[in-house]
């Protein structure tokens, strides 16, 4: 069965530069959801959306912004990265309608900026 | 406000013996609650929700509203149990997308 594609699997940066991550969700799901896990941390919400419609926000900087585009792919990007920002970005995804809503996780986007 | 705590960062057992990972929660509505796990370098994955009552790879998590816990329990540890275990909560969001608030997690290994 298809799964949540993310990508790239790794990706290094430098200070200031730019970066974008992308989520595939599985098939026939309407909601992406992006977190962000730091090392030795726990996973905190960054943004989620539905049906291309942002639906909630967490502790997403301003510096980052994100969308979903028509077929419910959705991409992260970042700027003006900052040595902080290195950490293990998941994508998750789900079907709303559902109502009890699980989630199903990529396998995530490692992030290093230098 | 919505939080859920793992009080122990980790914990080690021998092969075979009991295992409690513990998870108390704060929610002001009706939670729903979810075990994750992350096994090393790999993607979280659904281990446990509440609303099921399953046993999953020998787990099982009760859902204690009085207690407001939701301890997850093995009564024999094997080895490859060792990995990262998240205990989450499901918060109701805006158009029925739920988003998970995760604590801090709760490293488990056995040893052989």
């Amino acid at each position: 069965a298809a799964g949540v594609i993310q990508s790239p699997r790794h990706l290094i940066k430098e200070k200031r530069e730019t970066a974008t991550l992308k989520c595939y969700p599985i098939p026939r799901h309407d909601t992406v959801y992006w977190y962000q896990q730091g090392p030795g941390q726990d996973p905190q919400f960054l943004i989620s959306f539905y049906e291309k419609m942002q639906s909630d926000k967490g502790s997403i900087p301003d510096r980052f912004s994100a969308q979903q585009f028509s077929d419910y792919h959705s991409e992260l990007n970042m700027s003006s990265l900052e040595l902080g920002d290195s950490a293990l970005y998941f994508c998750a995804s789900s079907f709303a309608g559902t109502g009890a809503n699980v989630l199903t996780f990529g396998a995530g986007s490692r992030l290093t900026v230098l | 406000a919505q939080r859920v705590t793992q009080p122990e960062k980790l914990l080690s057992v021998f092969k075979g013996a009991p295992v409690e990972l513990k998870c108390n929660y704060s929610y002001s509505g009706s939670p729903e609650l979810f075990w994750y796990v992350q096994y090393s370098r790999q993607r979280l994955q659904l281990l446990l929700r509440h609303i099921s009552r399953e046993s999953i790879k020998g787990f099982t998590a009760d859902l204690n509203k009085g207690e407001t816990s939701f301890h997850l329990k093995k009564p024999f540890a094997q080895e490859e149990d060792s990995a990262m275990y998240y205990c989450a909560l499901s918060a109701r969001a805006p158009y029925n997308t739920d988003k998970l608030i995760f604590g801090t997690g709760t490293r488990l290994q056995v040893f052989p």
